[in-house]
Order: C-alpha cells, then structure tokens, then sequence
C-alpha cells in the first residue's frame, strides 16, 4: 500500500518569511498529486495539482510545489507567506489504477503578525 | 454553484447507538467518496461511489458501517452500533466522471462524530 509522508507537523513563521512543507510518498508508479488547506473553520480546498507534464505547479494564493520523480517528492513552497496562511496542509496522492486519495498526516502552519 | 455538503455538521451519540450522516455531492458528479480522519491522525478513504454503484470499499473498517447512495445523488453512510474508536470527523467529496484518472475531488465540510 502506498503511504504519503510530511515531515513537519507544526510550523511556525513569521509573517513574509518563505515556507517549504516537505512530502514524501512511496508509490513507484504513475501517480496524481495534490497539496489540500484547511483553513480555521473551513472544509478542505483544492490548492493545486499536478497530472502530468511541467514539474513545478503553480496554485492559488501564491502557491507552487515541484514534482522530482527520482525523490518521490512533491514539496510545497510559498516565497512570502501571509497571517491568512494560517491553516493545515495535506499532501495527497493517487495513483493513477484507483481514485482514492491517499493523505499524509498533514502540516499545521501558523503564521505569527 | 453549490459545494458538496454535509449533515449534520456534529453528533455525538453513545456506545451502541446508530447514527446516520449524509452528503450531498456537487450537482452531475457521479464520483462521490467517503473518508475519515481519527483524532488528529491521516485523512483516510473510506469507500467510493460511481453514480449509485460502490466502485470501491476497500476502506471501510467494518460490517458496523454500511454506505448507499440510492439513485445516485445523494449518499450516507450509517455507524451500527457505534463504538468509541469511531468517532472522527468523516468527510464526503465528489468530482465529474471523466474517462481518465485526472478528476479532482472536492470537499465537504465534514460532520464530526463523537462517540460517547
């Protein structure tokens, strides 16, 4: 079975400070991957993706995450990161045989004024 | 347009009871899933739907949980009996039925179980 590893749990920053959220996940073969946020109170929204094609993805909010196959890895980073950052992130990945997600155990970032 | 929703948003029943969640997807996704997230622990599938067949439910723990999603709108997912492990904040997502495996899934807010 394929796992998702982030390897920060809690993350603290300063306001415009930049953010890199690690991900790591073990399946060999091709897969789709996703970066989720849950902000305060609020359900789990879609940042970005990567399917196919240029490795690096850009997102909402100033987002971007690189997909480097021969780490397995898909990090998530945001040069400048605002308060309203503040939220948990979840990696996630599916392999392209089935369509569950499979989650890591998700980053809570909290961004200091 | 409407977002995939959720009822009730918490519960908290006793052991033993029957509780009974229910998710509405975005309307025409034929795609619905199931997951649940324990205590602070991973985001993890539960089961999915194509239209108002279980494509796969593989993630379901037990015979304690049964899913429908008659006539393929609609879905719930029912705890007989509930036990206390079982309680989490489960989550309904949905996405378009498309011939490849590029569909994006979108979230509810999650009803959140506790288990007494």
């Amino acid at each position: 079975a394929q796992s998702v590893s982030q390897h920060n749990h809690h993350v603290i920053l300063s306001e415009a400070a930049s953010l890199e959220l690690g991900c790591n996940y073990s399946y060999g073969g091709t897969v789709n991957l996703f970066w989720y946020v849950q902000y305060p109170g609020q359900h789990l929204q879609l940042l970005l993706k990567y399917f196919s094609g240029d490795p690096l993805v850009k997102g909402i909010k100033g987002f971007e995450a690189e997909f480097i196959k021969s780490k397995f890895s898909f990090n998530l980073r945001k040069p400048s990161v605002q308060w309203s950052d503040t939220a948990e992130y979840f990696c996630a990945v599916m392999d392209t045989g089935r369509r569950a997600l499979t989650f890591g155990s998700g980053t809570r970032l909290q961004v200091q004024p | 347009e409407a977002g995939v929703t959720q009822f009730p948003s918490h519960s908290v029943i006793e052991k033993g009871q029957t509780v009974t969640l229910r998710c509405d997807p975005i309307s025409g996704h034929d795609n619905l899933y199931w997951y649940r997230r324990v205590m602070g622990k991973e985001i993890k599938f539960l089961l999915h739907f194509v239209k108002e067949s279980k494509q796969d439910e593989s993630g379901m723990p037990n015979n304690r949980f049964l899913a429908e999603r008659t006539g393929g709108t609609y879905s719930t997912l029912k705890v007989q009996p509930a036990e206390l492990e079982d309680s989490g904040v489960y989550f309904c997502a949905s996405s378009q039925l498309t011939s490849g495996r590029t569909d994006t899934q979108y979230f509810g807010p999650g009803t959140r179980l506790t288990v007494l």
